[in-house]
């Protein structure tokens, strides 16, 4: 079944670095998700992406669908501490587009 | 976008018994969700709240644990049923808005 893959699972980074994570899957997707957690919180949807190959940025965000619509990749530019939490990728069942499926999320951690 | 409340955030439970979790849309959504999160982990799927009739379940899960409610296009309710300490998750309601979905803050729930 459909699977989303997500990498890296944590990084440990240093206040004012950037950020890469990336999303694949052996799946089409239609659209791609991109949310963060907080401890004791939801979901919060960060960016969302409808066609293959938008570039789509959300302040010092910036994500990418990829033109093979199997991929997606997240960037987070001079990060700040409130950047810490859990990022999911997250896209529609294949002929379901009424429900979403995550990665496994990466866990982003910044070093003071 | 939709906003979502959900009740009651926490709570601890003894094993045996049952816990209904409410779940507030702001405005009326075509589809409603029901996801557990164990702490640290992705979203699993637990069904699609289904306005008018019976849920739809996805693998793993069923009725006679999880039953659902969904009376009109802005509310419904999971209920879990004779908890053991495996049930203690994160669960998280979600609503389907133009092509985005939206998470309610959580109930984490501690069985004992």
């Amino acid at each position: 079944g459909q699977q989303l893959n997500q990498s890296p699972q944590s990084m440990f980074i240093q206040e004012g670095e950037d950020v890469s994570m990336n999303c694949t899957s052996s799946s089409i997707f239609n659209t791609w998700l991109w949310y963060k957690q907080e401890p004791g919180e939801g979901p919060v949807l960060l960016i969302a992406l409808y066609k293959a190959g938008e570039l789509t940025s959300n302040g010092r965000l910036t994500a990418q669908f990829g033109i093979t619509r199997k991929d997606s990749f997240l960037n987070i530019s001079a990060s700040i501490p409130s950047d810490v939490g859990i990022y999911f990728c997250a896209g529609p069942k294949l002929n379901r587009d009424d429900k979403i499926i995550f990665g496994k999320g990466t866990r982003l951690h910044i070093l003071p | 976008s939709a906003v979502i409340s959900q009740k009651p955030s926490r709570d601890i439970c003894q094993r045996g018994t049952s816990l209904t979790i409410q779940c507030q849309v702001d405005s009326q959504v075509t589809m409603m969700f029901w996801y557990r999160q164990q702490p640290g982990q992705s979203l699993t799927l637990i069904a699609t709240a289904n306005q008018g009739s019976e849920a739809t379940y996805e693998s793993g899960f069923v009725i006679d644990k999880f039953p659902i409610s969904r009376p009109n296009l802005t509310f419904s309710t999971l209920t879990v049923s004779n908890m053991s300490p495996e049930d203690s998750s994160i669960y998280l309601c979600s609503a389907w808005d133009v092509a985005e979905a939206f998470f309610g803050q959580g109930t984490r729930l501690t069985v004992v």
